[in-house]
């Protein structure tokens, strides 16, 4: 069964504090790695798509890298704001299949 | 610009009762996706469909069923609602296989009482 784990599983931070949290995924027949930022009441929205190894891709303030061979992924946020309160989820693809496997997510609060 | 639409935000429904939760998507993709979503188990797949009149089970079919006559309507349908399917439901939707990331829907919260 493949497993996906993200750490913390919540956290409280102080506004412009700098947060980081990690997605565990098997390193086997790897495909892809989603990151997905989910805000209360509205649909899940896509953040990043990472599929080499040592890929770091940057949105604003929010970064992520990926080691496809030890099988993580970190998502950095800079300077941390009220708004990127969010439920952080990563999904993790194989080659070849249509489904994703998500991870339980990091839960961020972001205190004013 | 709403691309994957569910029918309801908030559903209330009686034990026993048949449910059908709707999820439109205007992209014309091929693969749509249900998914609930639980305290701490995150997402876990109900049923995906690859294609108009396909569909696959996913991880916790048990208790649901669905149906995909067009190419851009993917209905989840609880044969006799339980209080164990009071959850969030979201449905997704993707273009092909592995990396094109998911689309998706803004969730119904069904509550069974």
């Amino acid at each position: 069964i493949l497993n996906v784990e993200q750490s913390p599983q919540s956290l409280h931070v102080q506004e412009g504090d700098s947060t980081n949290f990690t997605c565990s995924f098997p390193s086997s027949n790897f495909y892809a790695l989603h990151w997905y930022r989910w805000e209360t009441a509205k649909s899940p929205e896509a953040l990043f798509v990472m599929t080499l190894n040592g890929d770091e891709k940057k949105k604003g303030q929010i970064s992520a890298t990926l080691n496809t061979k030890e099988g993580y992924s970190y998502l950095y946020i800079k300077g941390s704001q009220p708004e990127d309160s969010a439920t952080y989820l990563c999904a993790f693809s194989t080659s070849g299949t249509y489904k994703y496997i998500f991870g339980t997510g990091t839960r961020l609060k972001v205190l004013a | 610009d709403v691309k994957v639409t569910q029918s309801s935000r908030y559903l209330v429904k009686r034990t026993g009762e048949k449910v059908f939760l709707e999820c439109v998507q205007d992209m014309d993709h091929e693969n749509m996706f249900w998914y609930r979503q639980d305290p701490g188990l995150g997402l876990r797949l109900i049923y995906f469909s690859y294609d108009v009149k396909m569909k696959e089970k996913g991880d916790i079919p048990e208790g649901y069923s669905v149906s995909r006559e067009k190419k851009e309507r993917f209905s989840l349908i609880l044969e006799s609602a339980s209080t164990n399917q009071t959850s969030m439901y979201l449905c997704a939707s993707s273009l092909g296989r592995g990396g094109d990331g998911y689309t998706f829907g803004s969730g119904t919260r069904l509550t069974v009482v």
